[in-house]
């Protein structure tokens, strides 16, 4: 069965580091999503992206943030400068479309710990 | 704006008992619904969803939930609880229409331990 997938595991950098969280969605899919959980916290929506451009982000996707699908494959989220509370555990998701009853599909998740 | 509220972080049940995690939401519209699962060191995977159609939904593993418009709730159950069900069960809402529509709402989460 088709599955995302997210490298790597588990990622430690240190504060004000850049980091590059990748994801490779299921193949026949076009719409492409981040959420994070930070520990003991709800699951939140980071930004969905469509063709190439992001169809919708919250207010945690500030400028330290970006997407990019840099091939045909991989789906990357970028932090730029890293804090503190941006340790959390990063989930890459995939739906065939954007409607509202579509099933999102979830990779594994990549932990990350800034020091 | 929506947002869902999961009764019980934790939640017990001997292997064979009824199974019941309980999800509340709020939304500006009708929203639909989504549980999803987490076993350990894996991704959240879909177990079931409410569109339209018939309120009461049937997933996989047994899980069924029921969509109970008045009393704005989703809760999941199963009748007999097995070993492999102990995971953290997300209950979800996605907008139907509108800004917010592509996001998924999630709830904490409840982890749900089976006691042989």
């Amino acid at each position: 069965e088709p599955e995302v997938t997210q490298t790597p595991s588990h990622q430690v950098t240190q504060m004000g580091q850049e980091v590059i969280l990748r994801c490779v969605p299921i193949s026949n899919h076009l719409y492409f999503y981040w959420y994070r959980q930070i520990l003991g916290q709800k699951v939140e929506f980071l930004v969905s992206f469509y063709n190439n451009e992001i169809s919708e982000k919250s207010e945690i996707f500030d400028d330290q943030f970006s997407v990019e699908r840099p091939d045909g494959s991989n789906f990357t989220l970028k932090i730029r400068s890293t804090k503190l509370e941006d340790s959390a555990m990063y989930f890459c998701a995939s739906s065939t479309s954007g409607g509202a009853s579509e099933t999102q599909y979830f990779g594994p998740g990549t932990r990350l710990l800034v020091l | 704006a929506q947002s869902v509220t999961q009764l019980g972080s934790h939640v017990s049940v001997s292997e064979g008992a009824l199974v019941l995690l309980r999800c509340n939401y709020s939304s500006s519209v009708p929203p639909y619904l989504f549980w999803y699962v987490q076993y350990p060191n894996q991704g959240l995977q879909l177990l079931l969803k409410y569109t339209t159609g018939a309120t009461l939904v049937k997933g996989i593993n047994g899980f069924e939930a029921e969509f109970k418009k008045s009393e704005t709730s989703f809760h999941l159950t199963k009748p007999s609880a097995h070993m492999s069900d102990a995971a953290e069960y997300f209950c979800a809402v996605r907008l139907t229409t509108g800004a917010g529509s592509y996001q998924l709402t999630f709830g904490k989460g409840t982890k749900l331990s089976v006691i042989p």
